[in-house]
């Protein structure tokens, strides 16, 4: 089973900033197989990425992500107030989907 | 528009079966390349897969789940379910339905979700 660790746990920023998020995969994810989700409290995730760098549907700009073989990366280019959220990566393989354990995002 | 909504008890006793159906409205179940999945969040945690059904009834489960659940499709009714069994307190979670799609070298990640529903398990 691919296990995923995001880091870091909780990151404090301020709006404006530009912000990475990582997620480490234990062993080889095609960028294919790699999504990025937003979830604010009370609310149902929200997905930002799919294919390791493609956004979903009317997602801003401002959002990217990338991959560097086991390491992926997400960025916010420059934090709006609406982004204060937690943040999960997920893969899928063999049929199967795990999820990272979440960053979460809060201002400083 | 593809709307998902979770149906079910919001309370269940320990040892017991948590049961809970997710009714697919705006489109058809049966659509090729879409996977139905139920995914559960336990209160102030992460997100956790528990397993993904096509609508010819192919399922794929968490390992560590995998004893204790089973997913099943109706498609006349465009509904698929989650039964999970000897349940304790540990599986107090909102559990969310989603759809995905997969086809060669893609995967769409969960783009369709339900609102989710609390689960919690206690007698």
């Amino acid at each position: 089973e691919i296990v995923l660790t995001q880091s870091p746990g909780t990151l404090s920023m301020s709006p404006g900033e530009r912000v990475t998020l990582s997620c480490r995969a234990s062993e080889i994810v095609s960028s294919n197989y790699l999504a990025w989700y937003q979830q604010k409290p009370g609310q149902a995730p929200r997905l930002l990425i799919y294919g390791g760098s493609n956004r979903a549907t009317g997602i801003p700009g401002r959002f990217s992500g990338s991959e560097s073989g086991t390491d992926f990366t997400l960025t916010i280019s420059r934090l709006e107030p609406e982004d204060f959220a937690v943040y999960y990566c997920q893969q899928y393989h063999n049929s199967r989907r795990t999820f990272g354990q979440g960053t979460k995002v809060e201002i400083k | 528009q593809l709307q998902l909504q979770e149906s079910g008890p919001g309370l269940v006793k320990p040892s017991e079966t948590l049961s809970l159906t997710c009714n697919v409205s705006g489109g058809s179940i049966s659509t090729n390349s879409y996977y139905w999945g139920w995914i559960r969040q336990p209160p102030g945690k992460g997100l956790e897969w528990i397993g993904s059904i096509y609508y010819s009834g192919s399922t794929y489960y968490n390992p560590s789940l995998k004893s204790r659940v089973t997913i099943s499709v109706d498609t006349s009714k465009n509904q698929f379910s989650l039964h999970l069994s000897s349940v304790t307190a540990a599986d107090t979670a909102v559990y969310y339905c989603a759809r995905d799609q997969t086809a060669y070298e893609f995967w769409s990640g969960y783009y369709s979700w339900g609102q989710g529903t609390l689960v919690t398990v206690s007698s």
